[in-house]
């Protein structure tokens, strides 16, 4: 079964603070993806990654870096973590052509910016 | 840029009958897919069923059904014989571009005992 895994559960930062979430794939996906997870909203793209070293900006990427140093490994970074930024964190991977390929997700990392 | 609509925040339905969850999208696309998530309390979202657009048959998966019309841009979810585990938040998402899914808000199913 594929494998992604969030790092962290639960985190509690203060404003200012530079968080990094991260994720992890066991299942050699060329794709990789970052969802924030708000109530009333869904699901919105922050960053995805097509390779080693690529990255493209999603709908809301505005406040979050991203990084992608290895095929398995996909970072998400608050620079400066803000009391907005207070939300469920999703990762998620696919195989397959993007479009057409089913999503796995990680559980999520909730994150309180206090 | 492709939106995404579920009408319907929230749908109860007591447990063994059959409920069905409405999305609409908005694609000047011909070819694309359509999917829905599942997403149980605490656990991670999970595909429940996949359509590609250019397939005229509806798709199936046990319990699970869509219905599909193309021309309305619509897409909804039926679920057969409702169980206590189906309770959960279900997402519709649309794939048609390079970049990821786009997702609607959501509908949390209640399953009522």
């Amino acid at each position: 079964d594929v494998k992604v895994t969030q790092s962290s559960r639960y985190l509690v930062k203060r404003t200012g603070e530079k968080v990094f979430l991260e994720c992890v794939q066991d299942m050699d996906h060329e794709n990789m993806f970052w969802y924030r997870q708000d109530p009333g909203l869904g699901l919105r793209l922050i960053y995805f990654s097509y390779d080693v070293k690529m990255k493209e900006k999603g709908d809301i990427p505005e406040g979050y870096s991203v990084s992608r140093e290895k095929k398995e490994r996909f970072s998400l970074i608050l620079e400066s973590a803000s009391t907005n930024q207070t939300s469920m964190y999703l990762c998620a991977s696919s195989a397959q052509l993007v479009r057409a390929g089913e999503l796995f997700f990680g559980e999520g990392s909730r994150l309180t910016v206090l | 840029a492709q939106t995404v609509t579920q009408s319907q925040p929230e749908m109860s339905v007591q447990e063994a009958e059959t409920v069905t969850l409405s999305c609409t999208y908005d694609t000047s696309e011909s070819d694309y897919y359509l999917f829905w998530y599942k997403q149980p309390p605490s656990r991670q979202m999970i595909l429940v069923i996949r359509q590609e657009a250019y397939k005229q048959q509806n798709a199936t998966e046990n319990r699970f059904s869509v219905n599909f019309q193309k021309a309305a841009k619509s897409f909804s979810l039926k679920i057969s014989d409702s169980q206590l585990g189906d309770a959960a938040m279900y997402f519709c998402a649309y794939g048609g571009g390079a970049d990821g899914l786009t997702f609607g808000k959501g509908t949390h199913l209640i399953i009522q005992p």
